[in-house]
């Protein structure tokens, strides 16, 4: 299995400009988020779903948009990109929300200019 | 003040010492996660516990719901263990909220 799989690793973008952060699992798992570390601040949750058709916001959503129209995919979008932007992201699933362990994907690491 | 405090925040131990990181938390939840970060970035879930005590191999992570306090130990400790430790709570808003992390170096 290939368990989390998020797109790009890396991505540099100028301030303003839009980009999509792929997520997809292929385990079948109802839950899935999206988070982002920053040095020092530890991770913070910016969006999770608990199925297709259903999101809803974490603890720093401002500036991301969310959907899950299958329940492999959960993409995040950035509709204008700000520096303060600039961080690892990293997504994340499992079979239910507080229902077992968290599989996360590898990483993206984007940086705004 | 963070919903969720690791001690230490970092740790050196030589390689067999027994090793405890605790994590502490203010907020009600209703699971708590130990996850272990490589110097590579990946993330790894170790444990997901709401009661009691859970083992797996040289890891063990304990939780006391009523002192809002978790434990994880690692035995024999060895330098692949050297990575960051998180602990993470589910609160009961549906939020899940992290703690810094714990930097563990093992010297052969």
């Amino acid at each position: 299995n290939a368990g989390v799989t998020q797109t790009p690793k890396f991505q540099v973008l100028k301030t303003g400009q839009s980009m999509t952060l792929q997520c997809a699992q292929d385990m079948n798992h109802e839950y899935m988020s999206w988070y982002r570390q920053d040095p020092g601040m530890g991770l913070r949750l910016i969006h999770y779903s608990v199925g297709a058709g259903i999101t809803d916001q974490g603890e720093v959503p401002n500036g991301y948009n969310v959907s899950r129209s299958t329940t492999e995919d959960f993409p995040l979008r950035l509709l204008s990109a700000a520096p303060s932007q600039t961080s690892v992201y990293f997504c994340a699933s499992s079979r239910g929300q507080n229902t077992g362990e968290l599989f996360f994907g590898e990483g993206s690491r984007l940086t705004v200019l | 003040k963070n919903e969720v405090e690791q001690s230490p925040q970092n740790l050196t131990a030589q390689e067999g010492e027994f090793i405890t990181i605790n994590c502490s938390y203010s907020v009600g939840i209703s699971a708590l996660h130990w996850l272990q970060q490589h110097p590579g970035g990946g993330i790894v879930s170790l444990f997901m516990l709401s009661s009691g005590k859970k083992k797996h191999g040289r890891l063990i992570a304990t939780i006391n719901i009523q002192e809002k306090h978790s434990s994880l130990h690692i035995t024999a400790s060895h330098p692949r263990d050297s990575a960051v430790y998180i602990c993470a709570v589910d609160d009961n808003n549906n939020d899940m909220r992290f703690g810094a992390g714990t930097r563990l170096t093992v010297k052969p």
